[in-house]
């Protein structure tokens, strides 16, 4: 009964460092989504996907990317951390009509 | 561009009394749903409450009630009977349909309830 699982749950990077966030999911969702968490600003979308072979942009995309090559799995990349990008990740899934499920949080710090 | 709007930084409510946590949003596409998620100060997030676009009646789950205002594109959470568990980050949140392209959800800033004993 794993639900969305996010790893890892704490990371420190620096500076212009690289990493994925990883996102699964083993519930068959269609949909898949990235979050950020910051200190008064509530979840706001990094990027999207509808189906396997399918992503979008949301609110706030710059700096990151992802892909979605099965269902189950939805990482997201890091291509060079900046000290902006520290924060609380979020990983959700749902079907169509369905609420979205979240995993527990990735806390992000770059230094 | 679809919007939501959580007005409400902060709320106090005495325990045992009913509280509304305020949310409006934006959105041109007819279909749309309406959700409400609880933050505790553990961090995982938990849905409360949904509603449709279409839906005539409003939405109650429990304790938690949502009060959907089409006309004035509102969705307000009420709880009745707060209780000190209820003590939380609450985000209300809205998924758009096909009109708009996107399917994608999107959230408010939230509302920190704090609830008195």
């Amino acid at each position: 009964n794993a639900g969305v699982t996010q790893t890892p749950k704490f990371q420190v990077l620096k500076t212009g460092q690289s990493m994925t966030l990883q996102c699964a999911q083993d519930m068959n969702h269609e949909y898949m989504s990235w979050y950020r968490q910051d200190p008064g600003m509530g979840l706001r979308l990094i990027h999207y996907s509808v189906g396997a072979g399918i992503t979008d942009q949301g609110e706030v995309p710059n700096g990151y990317n992802v892909s979605r090559s099965t269902t189950e799995d939805f990482p997201l990349r890091l291509l060079s951390a900046a000290p902006s990008q520290t924060s609380v990740y979020f990983c959700a899934s749902r079907n169509r009509h369905t609420e979205a499920f979240f995993g527990q949080g990735t806390r992000l710090t770059v230094v | 561009a679809q919007k939501i709007t959580q007005t409400q930084p902060g709320m106090f409510v005495q325990e045992k009394e009913a509280v509304t946590l305020d949310c409006t949003y934006d959105t041109s596409d007819p279909s749309y749903g309406l959700f409400w998620y609880k933050q505790p100060s553990s961090g995982e997030m938990i849905f409360l409450i949904y509603q449709g676009s279409y839906d005539q009646q409003n939405a109650t789950e429990g304790r938690y009630s949502l009060n959907f205002q089409k006309a004035r594109k509102s969705a307000n959470l009420v709880i009745s009977a707060s209780q000190l568990g209820d003590s939380a980050m609450y985000f209300c949140a809205m998924r758009e349909g096909s009109y708009t392209g996107g399917f994608k959800t999107i959230f408010g800033a939230g509302t920190r309830l704090f609830v008195k004993a």
